[in-house]
């Protein structure tokens, strides 16, 4: 497609449902960012893909986050046992080439209740 | 490690006065920088860069940035602010020679602008 899209654009979770959050980049990108942005903050890197590889999860804030790019183009974000501060915009990004800058999709609004 | 401040969290500006919103920056080598803007319920719209060449770089919407190596500085600016240009902004940088997570954009806190008619 023309952009990064993201699905769902909203998410209600309970406290201690799993959830699932999927990107898919622009085709041909070979690197793909997770963010996540809490109310009135800038947005906090979680994670980075070039192509399938995971090659740095630095971000992650736990061990109930886990993401994956198993055929180097679509990207799931899970989050196990969501917690409330879990509530936040989680934002995917896609880059060509690091000079041309990053293409963000319009993020999942995840509220944990 | 690289950061970025944006010291401002609010900047008020009439339609048609320039404005001006603050990033300052903090890497170990030299920066890539980038502007965003954010509306309301949506992603980040890239606005302009600066990689290397000319430290004025123009953007989209109008918008300028100027690279001030001296100052670390990186400040968006805009010579007529429109009223459709009030949202939430945010400077970003990314440290090249850095090794790890050098990949990722780094972002300040943001700066929302407000354009009063």
């Amino acid at each position: 497609g023309a952009g990064v899209s993201q699905s769902p654009r909203y998410k209600v979770a309970k406290r201690g449902q799993d959830v699932a959050l999927r990107c898919d980049p622009i085709s041909g990108h070979v690197s793909l960012f997770w963010y996540q942005q809490a109310l009135g903050q800038g947005p906090e890197f979680l994670t980075y893909f070039q192509n399938e590889a995971q090659l740095d999860k630095s971000g992650l804030p736990s061990d109930r986050f886990f993401a994956e790019r198993p055929e180097g183009s679509v990207s799931t974000l899970k989050i196990q046992r969501t917690q409330q501060e879990d509530s936040a915009v989680y934002l995917c990004a896609s880059s060509l080439s690091m000079d041309y800058g990053y293409t963000f999709g319009s993020g999942t609004r995840l509220t944990v209740v | 490690a690289q950061s970025v401040a944006q010291p401002e969290d609010q900047v008020n500006v009439a339609e048609g006065n320039p404005l001006t919103v603050k990033c300052t920056y903090s890497v170990s080598g030299n920066p890539y920088l980038f502007w965003y803007v954010q509306y309301p319920n949506r992603g980040l719209q890239f606005l302009l860069k600066y990689i290397t060449g000319d430290n004025l770089v123009k953007g989209s919407y109008g918008f300028e940035a100027e690279f001030n190596k001296s100052q670390t500085s990186f400040h968006l600016k805009k010579p007529s602010a429109l009223v459709s240009d009030s949202a939430l902004y945010f400077c970003a940088v990314r440290d090249p020679i850095s090794s790890g997570s050098a990949r990722q954009l780094t972002f300040g806190s943001g700066t929302q602008l407000t354009v009063l008619p």
